[in-house]
């Protein structure tokens, strides 16, 4: 089966900090790769692709290293509503799809 | 639609019923995908449909479990005889296409209760 791995967290930040998690995966067929956000009780949102030459939206900055398979996200200036569940995403090169890691947990403190 | 819509968005069984579970996904989207998620847990894949055609249905959790997709549309999931253990919030995604370049849209799901 192929996996998606991440630390479940919970992450504790202060606000304004900066912070960065990563996932790893396993499938090295994989070719798209994405970070999802999933508030409490809430469905997951698409927060942003992630590309091989890394890329930017914002405060949040995602990068690929297809070498050593793990892909991550860096927050800067975290913010109170940043709090959730951060989900990483790769495709699964199959009929299943995306492959979901089971989520990090952020919590921005005051 | 706008979105993908679900329904109901909670639903209470008891143990032994059956539930149907509708899945409308966002217009021209031909794939479709089912997940669950248990309190506490990642998404559990359950089925993917390209059209009306269900290529992967290896996730479902046993022959309880059954989908099916009419005109490239609607999707219904339906649990037969419900336990406990099938509690869970079960969404629903959308693409464009198979090939998850863009991602999915999820659904808010429904929160199914068996007590």
């Amino acid at each position: 089966r192929k996996e998606v791995e991440q630390d479940p967290g919970p992450f504790n930040v202060p606000e304004g900090a900066t912070v960065a998690f990563n996932c790893t995966y396993s499938n090295s067929a994989s070719q798209s790769f994405f970070w999802y956000r999933q508030d409490c009780r809430k469905e997951p949102k698409l927060l942003m692709s992630v590309y091989s030459s890394g890329n930017e939206d914002g405060r949040f900055t995602a990068q690929l290293n297809r070498a050593s398979q793990y892909i991550s996200l860096l927050i800067r200036d975290s913010k109170l509503s940043d709090s959730a569940t951060y989900l990483c995403v790769a495709s699964g090169g199959g009929a299943d799809g995306l492959t979901f890691g089971k989520g990090t947990h952020l919590i921005i403190q005051p | 639609g706008a979105g993908v819509s679900q329904s109901p968005s909670n639903k209470v069984t008891e143990k032994g019923k059956d539930v149907e579970l509708r899945c409308d996904p966002i217009s021209g989207h031909t794939a479709l995908y089912w997940y669950r998620q248990s309190l506490g847990q990642g998404l559990e894949f359950l089925i993917y449909f390209q059209g009306n055609s269900a290529p992967d249905k290896s996730g479902l959790p046993s022959d309880r479990f059954s989908a099916e997709r009419t005109g490239g549309s609607v999707s219904t999931l339906t649990i037969q005889r419900t336990q406990q253990e099938d509690s869970a919030v079960y969404l629903c995604a959308s693409s464009l296409e198979a090939g998850q370049a863009r991602g999915y849209t999820f659904g808010s799901g429904t929160r199914l209760t068996v007590v």
